[in-house]
């Protein structure tokens, strides 16, 4: 089975603070994703990534960035966080360019920012 | 753009019961597929069932199925006989070549005992 692991199930940062969330998968895939859930909104995707040392922007990537110096590691950064990145954050990877290829989530990170 | 839309934002079903949970979608690809995820509370994301677009048989895996109407945009998820385990958060999905997907806002699924 596929394991994506997020480094924290909940988190509790201060505003300003640089916050780091770390996510690994353990199946060889090309990509990974960074999504962010709201009630309501759904799944939003952030940053995404094809391969190592490559990133793309997703639907709301402003004040985030990432990083994929290994394969199997993606991390996404908050480069100075706001209390409006409070939510719920899940990482995912998936082999291949096929459209048919399902999307392996992690348990999620609940980031709070005071 | 794709877009997709779950407008049933919270469902209810008797145990045992079948309940139809529906997504429609916007695209202008030919080639395409779409998910089915379930979300239990505070539990990893799993997959449910897909439907690739080219095929015009509905997909099924044992008590779920879907009714897939490409014409009309429409993917909506039948549960059969629901037992309590399937209370979830489910979201629909639309990928596309690239493997990007797009969700839809989700529908919040309770089981009655």
């Amino acid at each position: 089975d596929v394991k994506v692991t997020q480094s924290s199930r909940y988190l509790v940062k201060r505003t300003g603070e640089k916050v780091f969330l770390e996510c690994v998968q353990d199946m060889d895939h090309e990509n990974m994703f960074w999504y962010r859930q709201d009630p309501g909104l759904g799944l939003r995707l952030i940053y995404f990534s094809y391969d190592v040392k490559m990133k793309e922007k997703g639907d709301i990537p402003e004040g985030y960035s990432v990083s994929r110096e290994k394969k199997e590691r993606f991390s996404l950064i908050l480069e100075s966080a706001s209390t409006n990145q409070t939510s719920m954050y899940l990482c995912a990877s998936s082999e291949g360019q096929g459209a048919n290829q399902p999307q392996h989530f992690g348990d999620g990170t609940r980031l709070s920012i005071l | 753009a794709q877009t997709v839309t779950q407008s049933q934002p919270e469902m209810s079903v008797q145990e045992a019961e079948t309940v139809t949970l529906s997504c429609t979608y916007d695209t202008s690809e030919s080639d395409y597929y779409l998910f089915w995820y379930k979300q239990p509370p505070s539990r990893q994301m799993i997959l449910v069932i897909r439907q690739e677009a080219y095929k015009q048989q509905n997909a099924t895996e044992n008590r779920f199925s879907v009714n897939f109407q490409k014409a009309a945009k429409s993917f909506s998820l039948k549960i059969s006989d629901s037992q309590l385990g399937d209370a979830a958060m489910y979201f629909c999905a639309y990928s596309k070549r690239g493997n990007q997907f797009y969700f839809g806002t989700g529908t919040s699924l309770t089981v009655i005992p």
